[in-house]
């Protein structure tokens, strides 16, 4: 168990540029989550997978925001055209059958 | 999935116990109640969960009330490590997990 890996853990960008973010979750794990979380707030839901399926997404993933899990292993958060209020803390998390959700690190991300 | 509503802040002295509340009123039957801790810089980390019995592990014990619409973490020696924001949430459909603004522990040398 390596744990849940995202890549990178920082990424600063210019407003307007399009960034992506990668998170290998645990390789046994079928369901796979993004959140969003900002200074003091407690994660916010963005997006579940179960195997390749994006089953949910939340109103708050605008149509800027796409992601993907082919083959239903990674996964792939792409931003286009970032704003500034896309600044936040970007989390992956993994889930197999026993429940417990697995984050990683997070990628910081900052939008100048 | 149920909405839970925890303390923002509560303080314990070091090797003391910490009860750690939550109101989840609006809980379903088989809805499970889960508690993750976030240190930081670093992601959520699992803490515990259960159903409708009470729930002991190497880091703490969950006691879940009666109805099921209360539940408390219970750290038994707060160390200072165990200074981070805890999260109470309430895992219904398992397709949207919903985090809360947690409490935030402090521990006190």
């Amino acid at each position: 168990d390596t744990g849940v890996s995202q890549n990178p853990r920082h990424k600063i960008t210019k407003r307007g540029q399009n960034v992506t973010f990668r998170c290998d979750p645990i390789s046994e794990h079928n369901r796979l989550y993004w959140y969003r979380q900002t200074l003091g707030q407690g994660p916010e839901f963005l997006t579940y997978f179960q195997n390749e399926a994006q089953l949910e997404k939340s109103r708050l993933l605008s149509d800027r925001f796409s992601a993907e899990r082919p083959k239903g292993s990674f996964s792939t958060l792409e931003i286009q055209r970032t704003e500034q209020g896309d600044s936040a803390m970007y989390l992956c998390a993994s889930r197999g059958f026993n429940e417990k959700l697995f984050f990683g690190s997070g990628t910081q991300l900052s939008v100048l | 999935d149920a909405k839970t509503t925890q303390p923002n802040s509560m303080e314990s002295n070091e090797e003391e116990p910490v009860h750690l509340p939550c109101n989840h009123s609006t809980i379903s039957g088989t809805d499970y109640i889960h508690w993750y801790r976030q240190l930081p810089s670093q992601g959520p980390e699992y803490v515990i969960h259960g159903l409708t019995s009470n729930v002991n592990n190497r880091m703490a014990s969950l006691a879940i009330a009666e109805d099921r619409k209360s539940s408390t973490l219970i750290l038994h020696r707060a160390t200072l490590r165990d200074a981070a924001v805890y999260y109470c949430i309430i895992d219904g459909s398992a397709r949207q997990l919903t985090f809360g603004s947690g409490t935030q522990l402090t521990v006190l040398p």
